[in-house]
């Protein structure tokens, strides 16, 4: 198995839900990684486990909660989000954070009214 | 501080025509070098790397050689499918302090029958 899942694959929210988006993956990968991908645009860096520790954040706003609750899942909870929010949210995995070969989800494509 | 440049525009070409995309990079230190291809709707897939001066990274047809005298690793594929249309990132990674990927503004690359 060399799939990283995401669910949901499309999501809907308003401003005032709360809403968490889901990774997983059974590679026995150590590392995990959120990424925000905007249209026509790279994906930019978010959030960083290793060995279910956060390791990185790169200044993402409190709006976004990460939580990795065992070494296959990573989760994403969302509250209060801003329009400016939709994109989709790339899910990846990687060996351990040394390991230069990344595996990606598929996304999931948020869109924020 | 680590980046990467790639060629302005879309890329559209016929069938079976020949491919490049240019991509040329700033680091600090021996970068390992990567080409990602995101097709419509999925999470990125790694398509090649090199990861020391002068190796070719090759797959599915395409290949791509470090060159460090130029600073650069130019995706090339010799006759391109219908199947190949995506967006193509150029993506490095350094190997001290920062370690973490950093992407091209990618390229759509759109095949015509």
């Amino acid at each position: 198995d060399t799939e990283v899942t995401q669910t949901p694959k499309h999501l809907v929210m308003g401003m005032t839900n709360k809403k968490s988006l889901k990774c997983e993956q059974h590679m026995g990968h150590r590392a995990m990684y959120w990424y925000k991908q905007k249209a026509k645009k790279p994906p930019e860096l978010m959030f960083v486990y290793s060995y279910e520790k956060l390791s990185i954040n790169e200044s993402v706003p409190s709006r976004f909660s990460p939580e990795c609750p065992n070494s296959s899942l990573l989760n994403l909870h969302l509250h209060a989000l801003q329009p400016e929010d939709s994109a989709l949210y790339l899910c990846a995995s990687s060996r351990d954070r040394a390991d230069e070969k990344l595996f990606f989800g598929s996304g999931t494509q948020l869109s924020v009214l | 501080g680590n980046s990467v440049t790639q060629m302005e525009g879309p890329v559209t070409l016929s069938e079976e025509a020949f491919l490049t995309i240019n991509c040329t990079y700033t680091a600090t230190g021996y970068p390992s070098l990567f080409w990602y291809v995101q097709y419509p709707g999925e999470g990125l897939q790694l398509l090649l790397k090199a990861t020391k001066a002068d190796d070719k990274g090759s797959n599915k047809g395409f290949e791509a050689t470090y060159r460090k005298e130029t600073t650069s690793f130019h995706l090339e594929k010799g006759s391109v499918q219908v199947s190949d249309s995506a967006v193509y990132f150029c993506a490095l990674r350094g190997h001290y302090g920062n370690n973490r990927l950093a992407f091209g503004k990618g390229n759509q690359v759109v095949v015509i029958p």
